[in-house]
């Protein structure tokens, strides 16, 4: 069981270049998040989806485009990339919420851009 | 803007001390959320109190929510070494159970 798995791990781009990353969940979650972590800031929500082909906008969503067209998947592209988009970017995955709302995000390790 | 603010920024204490964390929010949510980032990893799930919630413990975790002052605490007794880490608050909130996290608290835990 993998989890949350991100790729790449690891980018350099030139500004003006685009990119996407991808987020691949085995765990049937219906909810997927994109964020950027950057220093002193946290973490911070670019955007999210509840399902298969929905997305919606989060904190930061300028910039960058989702989609999810599969389930289990879920692309964060950067048309033109800017060194203000250099940061860690984290994918999460959750279980739709219940009646409880018991449900945790899970992580993948990250992917850290540098826009040169 | 974020909604969760943790409070104290960064924390050092001895191995063996206890370690309160703060977090404070601004908006009514759904449930708290507390995750622990090791260096250069992936948030990790650490304990949820739902909004109807005042306490709750997991193993050396004790997290508290005062939903009328708009905060909670994490403690973490008898601190190790190992527990050196970031730790974050999240709040969902609303329909969609939006997560929203902090900035974090730097713990470093001193041999």
């Amino acid at each position: 069981n993998a989890g949350v798995t991100q790729t790449p791990k690891f980018r350099v781009l030139k500004t003006g270049q685009s990119m996407t990353l991808l987020c691949a969940q085995d765990m049937n979650h219906e909810y997927m998040y994109w964020y950027r972590q950057d220093p002193g800031m946290g973490l911070r929500l670019i955007h999210y989806s509840v399902g298969e082909g929905t997305t919606a906008k989060g904190e930061v969503p300028d910039g960058y485009n989702v989609s999810r067209l599969k389930k289990q998947n879920f692309l964060l592209g950067l048309e033109s990339a800017a060194p203000s988009q250099t940061s860690v970017y984290f994918c999460a995955s959750r279980r739709r919420p219940g009646v409880d709302s018991n449900q945790p995000q899970h992580f993948g390790d990250g992917t850290r851009l540098s826009i040169l | 803007s974020q909604q969760g603010e943790e409070d104290p920024q960064a924390l050092s204490i001895q191995e063996g001390e206890n370690a309160t964390m703060n977090c404070s929010y601004k908006t009514s949510i759904n449930n708290l959320q507390w995750y622990r980032q090791n260096s250069g990893r992936g948030l990790v799930h650490l304990i949820l109190i739902r909004s109807n919630e005042r306490e709750k413990h997991s193993g050396r975790l004790r997290v508290t929510l005062d939903t009328s002052k708009k905060s909670s605490s994490l403690l973490i007794t008898a601190s190790r070494a190992a527990d050196t880490a970031s730790y974050f608050c999240a709040t969902a909130a609303g329909r969609d159970d939006k997560i929203i996290f902090g900035k974090g608290t730097r713990l470093h835990i001193l041999p």
